[in-house]
């Protein structure tokens, strides 16, 4: 079945350094891609999304590219600050079929002054 | 706005002790889902609705039940608490396929 998976954390970084986070997608045709944000304490917050090949999504600094040749769905951020500390999910909705939202397991970034 | 609302928040049960969780929505969104997050596994879907009137298992069903008698109400039960069950739980909401989910500030419950 479709699936997600994304490296696995911990993830530590000094601020302003480079992010990437790596995802990689199993799907059958052209499913929606998304990264979602989770802050302690809270739910998930919607980062960005792409839903067509070669699509790039951005917000708040960081991207990620629909890259159909490769599955991948690469999230990155040219400098990450302390705020940006939390836990990244990558995610994808197939079409048709349930059309259920498939989650990565999650990658906790901690980002130090 | 208030979004995707649930209740409670927190919850301690007893092991056999049954709880509703409620999760209401005033998006006038179709599709509602309930998923657990337990920790290395992403998340996992329970139980899902494409509208009112109708529910539907996902990944992880066994040992709850979900009903959906109003368009913005999503319940999810548990009649019989098994401390396998502890885990946070998210409601979310989306217009139609293909689109973003939006998510509640889950409910951690401990079953003891």
């Amino acid at each position: 079945g479709d699936s997600v998976t994304q490296m696995e954390g911990p993830v530590t970084l000094s601020e302003e350094a480079f992010l990437t986070i790596n995802c990689t997608y199993t799907a059958t045709g052209y499913p929606s891609l998304f990264w979602y944000v989770q802050y302690p304490g809270e739910g998930l917050q919607l980062l960005l999304k792409a839903t067509k090949a070669d699509d790039k999504g951005s917000n708040k600094g960081f991207e990620a590219t629909y890259r159909k040749e490769t599955t991948s769905f690469h999230l990155e951020k040219g400098s990450v600050q302390v705020s940006d500390s939390a836990v990244y999910f990558c995610a994808l909705r197939p079409l048709g079929g349930n059309n259920d939202m498939r989650f990565g397991a999650g990658t906790r970034l901690t980002v130090k002054p | 706005n208030a979004g995707v609302t649930q209740t409670p928040k927190f919850r301690v049960l007893k092991t056999g002790q049954s709880m509703t969780l409620l999760c209401a929505q005033d998006m006038n969104h179709e599709y509602m889902y309930w998923y657990r997050q337990d920790p290395g596994m992403g998340l996992r879907l329970i139980h899902y609705s494409v509208g009112e009137g109708t529910t539907a298992k996902g990944e992880v069903p066994d040992g709850y039940n979900v009903s959906r008698l109003k368009k913005q109400n999503f319940l999810l039960g548990l009649e019989s608490a098994a401390p396998s069950q502890t885990s946070v739980y998210f409601c979310a909401s989306s217009p139609t396929q293909g689109t973003e989910a939006f998510f509640g500030q889950g409910t951690r419950l401990t079953v003891v």
